[in-house]
């Protein structure tokens, strides 16, 4: 059962436009909600993170946006750039018992083309 | 500061082969987690290390077995290799002090192929 649910699977977005990318949960024991950013042939590299009292935090050209009692959240990037083209995961994570960090669930990534 | 570091990067085995992947945390991080990487499957959780000690384990069988030592680097095993075991596996590191976040950075993985 895929934990968080993530859309769309692919997307293709003109050079200076807003990309958009939506994530869904059911847990709501979900406590941190990260994004990651990889390129082919390299690990996940971590883009910005959430917690769940606060409904927006913005980093430069992204954003994440929290809407917790819809239990969602999405990634904004402003200003796509082609160097934003790249796969693109949502996650969640919580603490099982007697874990010192967040196990994280992963969606199952979008893959981003931003168009010159 | 130096990432987190995967060694080998790229690792050819046969089928019932064992294989052992190793992982340097960020200096100063002391919890690791592995997670395996495939197309049909997508990111999933293997385990967790802190301390020494594993701290959650995933959905994997009793073939996939890892663990950390005094210096926090890690290694994973995989035992009898099946060709459902090729996927890119990842490490990440955290330097997570109980109660505080939880930012996990990743490694640039390593590549396991079995034929």
């Amino acid at each position: 059962q895929q934990q968080v649910k993530q859309s769309p699977q692919s997307l293709i977005v003109q050079k200076g436009g807003i990309s958009i990318i939506n994530c869904a949960y059911e847990n709501t024991a979900f406590d941190y909600f990260p994004w990651y950013q990889q390129f082919p042939g390299k690990g996940p590299a971590l883009l910005i993170a959430i917690r769940p009292d606060v409904s927006e935090k913005k980093e430069g050209r992204f954003t994440i946006s929290f809407n917790k009692s819809a239990k969602q959240f999405s990634l904004h990037i402003m200003d796509s750039q082609p160097g934003d083209s790249a796969t693109y995961f949502c996650a969640a994570s919580m603490r099982d018992r007697g874990s010192t960090l967040g196990r994280l669930y992963f969606g199952r990534g979008t893959q981003l083309t931003v168009w010159p | 500061k130096a990432g987190v570091t995967q060694t080998p990067r790229y690792l050819i085995k046969t089928r019932g082969q064992q294989v052992t992947l190793s992982c340097s945390p960020i200096s100063g991080h002391r919890s690791v987690s592995w997670y395996q990487q495939t197309p049909g499957q997508g990111l999933q959780f293997l385990f967790e290390y802190f301390s020494e000690t594993q701290r959650n384990k995933g959905n994997f069988p009793g073939r996939f077995s890892g663990r950390q030592f005094s210096n926090s680097r890690s290694e994973m095993n995989v035992s009898t290799l099946e060709l459902g075991d090729s996927a890119l596996y990842l490490c990440a590191s955290s330097f997570s002090p109980p109660g505080q976040s939880y930012e996990q950075y990743f490694g640039p993985g390593t590549r396991l192929t079995v034929t």
